[in-house]
């Protein structure tokens, strides 16, 4: 069975400052790797997402992952963050077109001014 | 605009009455999901369809059932809701392919409440 691990349940970082919120993967096979946000009171949305070819993957508002297959990790990353970055991100897994996403649990991101 | 809709986005119903909570996509999307997000638990799939009259269960499909009679629609039905089915749900889309696996496009949510 497939599974995915967000180990925080939130991150804290100040504004400017370089945030990263970790993601750990088991499958059997290759992985498909996304990143969705959900702001409060509204759906997920799409952030970016890892196929296949170059580990790292840029996507949406300046956000970056790199996938690490021997750590079997999709950590998300941010170069500076801003306070409008706070909201909740999920990692999720599937291992073809047609098999089901796997969620994380979500980790909350606070970045104060 | 491409969107999910869902109806209704809140709901207070009591245990035992039958309920369906509706999603349409506007994208000619082959595939289509609905989940549930509980504090702690992030979210779980319920059932999902990969077209027209095929369906299949997710992870959490106990006290659901779903229909796909239409590409566009997507219906969730509680039959005899409880209060453990007190949830957020969202229905939510994609394009679909075996080589090519699409990110799905999420609806506002359904807050559901059962006393």
């Amino acid at each position: 069975a497939q599974s995915v691990a967000q180990p925080e349940d939130q991150v804290n970082v100040a504004e400017g400052n370089p945030l990263t919120v970790k993601c750990t993967y088991s499958v059997s096979g290759n992985p498909y790797l996304f990143w969705y946000v959900q702001y409060p009171n509204r759906g997920l949305q799409f952030l970016l997402k890892y196929i296949t070819g170059d580990n790292l993957v840029k996507g949406s508002y300046g956000f970056e992952a790199e996938f690490n297959k021997s750590q079997t990790s999709f950590h998300l990353k941010k170069p500076s963050a801003l306070v409008s970055d706070s909201a909740l991100y999920f990692c999720a897994v599937r291992v073809s077109g047609y098999s089901t996403l796997t969620f994380g649990k979500g980790t909350m991101l606070l970045v104060s001014p | 605009e491409a969107q999910v809709t869902q109806n209704p986005r809140y709901l207070i119903t009591v245990t035992g009455k039958k309920l369906t909570v509706t999603c349409s996509q506007n994208m000619n999307h082959e595939y289509m999901s609905w989940y549930r997000q509980d504090p702690g638990l992030g979210l779980r799939q319920i059932y999902y369809s990969m077209n027209v009259e095929v369906t299949d269960k997710g992870d959490v499909p106990e006290g659901y059932k779903v229909s796909r009679k239409e590409k566009r629609n997507f219906p969730l039905i509680l039959e005899s809701p409880s209060p453990n089915q007190t949830s957020l749900y969202f229905c939510a889309s994609s394009r679909q392919g075996q080589g090519a696996p699409y990110e799905q496009y999420f609806g506002p949510g359904t807050r559901l409440t059962v006393t």
